[in-house]
């Protein structure tokens, strides 16, 4: 069926490194991208999206590229810091039945080391 | 302009009782969408309703989960009987009407529901 990967499942990095997560998606009909933040005791928050007529999105320190052949895409993540510490997911989404149907990843748990 | 409302936050119950979630969209909103967290995984989908409707409820398991969006308040996610497997955290989320926008999923804070 539909899935999507997603690896790391954790990441170390320290202060002003970058980061990069990365996602594989299965249904080659998907067409929109988003990766939420998810902080501890909260839900998932949209951070930053892509479509498939697209292949980076940049929003100040985070980009996300989309490589439509390979079915991957990844979030960037540079010059990280403390607050940016948090487990991050993706997703794949495709229009079917009038609304989107999303498949998330199994998450990454993201630490920045002051 | 309030997010997605959820609630409550907890909810602890006995095996053998019911769950009663509550979600209310964003002000505008008509589409919710309820996903289900267990620790140290990702969101796994249960249900998508619409005003009065269940559009596709494939994730939801088919016996003592129900869910309906009624025309008038929240949403609604009930687990009839629970048991100690239904502990989990329990995320709505709601998209914009129009076609061009509803790509969209804004997520509540959830409900944690844990079965003693």
């Amino acid at each position: 069926g539909e899935n999507v990967e997603q690896h790391p499942s954790t990441l170390s990095v320290q202060e002003g490194d970058s980061a990069v997560i990365k996602c594989t998606y299965s249904d080659s009909a998907s067409n929109y991208f988003p990766w939420y933040k998810q902080e501890l005791g909260k839900g998932p928050q949209l951070i930053i999206d892509i479509r498939s007529n697209v292949g980076e999105k940049k929003d100040q320190r985070i980009a996300v590229t989309l490589n439509k052949t390979a079915k991957h895409f990844s979030l960037h993540i540079t010059e990280t810091q403390p607050e940016d510490s948090a487990v991050y997911f993706c997703a794949a989404s495709r229009r079917t039945s009038g609304t989107y149907k999303y498949i998330f990843g199994t998450g990454t748990r993201l630490k920045v080391l002051a | 302009n309030a997010g997605v409302m959820q609630n409550p936050r907890h909810l602890v119950r006995r095996r053998g009782q019911e769950a009663r979630l509550r979600c209310s969209p964003m002000k505008g909103h008509s589409h919710v969408y309820w996903y289900r967290q267990l620790p140290e995984e990702g969101l796994k989908f249960m249900v998508y309703l619409q005003k009065e409707n269940i559009i596709d409820e494939s994730g939801m398991p088919k016996e003592r989960f129900s869910a309906e969006f009624p025309k008038e308040g929240p949403s609604i996610l009930r687990i009839q009987q629970v048991v100690r497997g239904d502990s989990a955290a329990y995320f709505c989320a709601s998209s914009p009407q129009g076609v061009a926008t509803n790509e969209k999923l804004f997520f509540g804070s959830g409900t944690q529901l844990s079965v003693l």
